[in-house]
């Protein structure tokens, strides 16, 4: 599982309250990455990271931010959740030297917001 | 750009009979392409990429860059492959681009 842990694994929200989502990793990978999977859609991007506080986005970002202050942890902040943001959200991490190298995922966490 | 192509979002065969899910894709440079495989309500595992040439579970891909696809194979489905899989892409931008997946059934 490349030493990647989400939490929460599961939260239930309401519409207008912030969330914040945390991906840690034990293996010192240089890139980290945020997913949101929704049926149909398969996996979008929504932001990553290529370093401590080196972030950009992916092409779902909006309504999303994220935070890398350290290596090992790349937290996701939904500001105010909205329904559309009820999604699984998966975080990877990038290894190798290969730029179009392999991504490993954590369990995911399964948002709802009311 | 990069773009991933499946164009099956459900596949289903019987136990036994061989299974191909289908991944084209375009990129103008150099792909690294993978296929990834999801449990029911598990994390996305590697499964295969197109470097190492291997079989994994029984699986086989092989790159074909005039048709730019590659497909996925088994030759004998097996119940416990019903599962989500993911074509994906990567190219020289550090990011995967993921096909929207195929959802393979295996029925007894």
């Amino acid at each position: 599982d490349a030493g990647i842990t989400q939490s929460p694994r599961h939260k239930v929200t309401e519409t207008g309250t912030p969330v914040t989502l945390r991906c840690h990793q034990t293996e010192n990978h240089r890139y980290m990455y945020w997913y949101r999977q929704d049926p149909g859609h398969g996996l979008r991007l929504i932001h990553y990271s290529y370093g401590v506080k080196d972030t950009d986005k992916g092409e779902v970002s909006d309504g999303y931010s994220v935070s890398r202050s350290k290596t090992e942890d790349f937290l996701l902040t939904l500001e105010s959740a909205t329904s559309s943001q009820t999604s699984v959200y998966f975080c990877a991490i990038r290894a190798g030297t290969s730029p179009g190298g392999a991504q490993y995922f954590g369990p995911g966490t399964r948002l709802t917001v009311l | 750009a990069q773009r991933v192509t499946q164009p099956e979002k459900l596949l289903s065969v019987f136990k036994g009979a061989p299974v191909e899910l289908k991944c084209n894709y375009s990129y103008s440079g150099s792909p690294e392409l993978f296929w990834y495989v999801q449990y029911s309500r598990q994390r996305l595992q590697l499964l295969l990429r197109h470097i190492s040439r291997e079989s994994i579970k029984g699986f086989t891909a092989d790159l074909n860059k005039g048709e730019t696809s590659f497909h996925l194979k088994k030759p004998f489905a097996q119940e416990e492959d019903s599962a989500m899989y993911y074509c994906a892409l990567g190219g020289s931008n550090y990011k995967l681009t993921f096909g929207k997946g195929t959802l393979l059934t295996v029925n007894p």
